[in-house]
């Protein structure tokens, strides 16, 4: 199919870690990216891939790339209330973004 | 990054009225895109706004509805028209800095009555 897929809830406790999932359809998508969407907010960019990357760290961020099964994971390690949030992961199809439907990640204290 | 900015910020309009969005981006940009975002749902790519040139609409969207105008590298407008309830959503710029990373503006909340 066409469509970027994600699960719709997580739910962790504030110093764990979170993993959010994601597979994508276009195996020629060149970057791959996560966005951050709070409540009545627009989106930030939290971090991108390029596709012949496995793993890109970022503080507390680590994007997982496996290229082979389409699978995309974020990983946000000591998980703080302020994560708390919608998070998006996208292809890029020429520069167009194509969204998944958004992890929503509720961070229990 | 590119620092985007959106004008109106939110608007309550009444139905069979059009409204204009614009964008502006503190530098200049190749390519500028307009999105939406209905009420829970994710984001959609309604066109790529291009400069010089008429708009690159995505299926399910046409010129008649949404005109785009883009006249320079840090300007878009996106027009909604002849608004009905249903285009009661977010609509967002974005922008592609340095090649790989796109921006978003903060957003337009339409309201549709």
């Amino acid at each position: 199919g066409e469509d970027v897929e994600q699960s719709l809830f997580l739910s962790v406790r504030e110093g764990d870690s979170s993993v959010i999932n994601c597979t994508y359809t276009d195996s020629s998508s060149t970057y791959l990216y996560w966005y951050k969407q709070e409540p009545g907010a627009g989106l930030q960019l939290l971090t991108y891939i390029f596709s012949n990357m496995d793993m890109k760290q970022d503080q507390r961020l680590t994007v997982l790339l496996n290229k082979k099964d389409k699978h995309l994971s974020l990983r946000i390690a000591d998980t703080q209330t302020g994560d708390s949030a919608i998070y998006f992961c996208a292809e890029s199809r020429g520069g167009k973004l194509i969204f998944g439907q958004g992890t929503e990640l509720s961070v229990k204290p | 990054s590119a620092v985007i900015s959106q004008k109106p910020s939110r608007d309550i309009c009444q139905r069979g009225t059009s409204l204009t969005i614009q964008c502006q981006v503190d530098s200049q940009v190749t390519m500028m895109f307009w999105y939406r975002q209905q009420p829970g749902q994710s984001l959609t790519l309604i066109a790529t706004a291009n400069q010089g040139s008429e708009a690159t609409y995505e299926s399910g969207f046409v010129i008649d509805k949404f005109p785009i105008s883009r006249p320079n590298l840090t300007f878009s407008t996106l027009t909604v028209s002849n608004m009905s309830p249903e285009d009661s959503s977010i609509y967002l710029c974005s922008v592609v800095s340095r090649d790989v990373e796109q921006y978003f503006g903060p957003g337009t909340r339409l309201t549709v009555t």
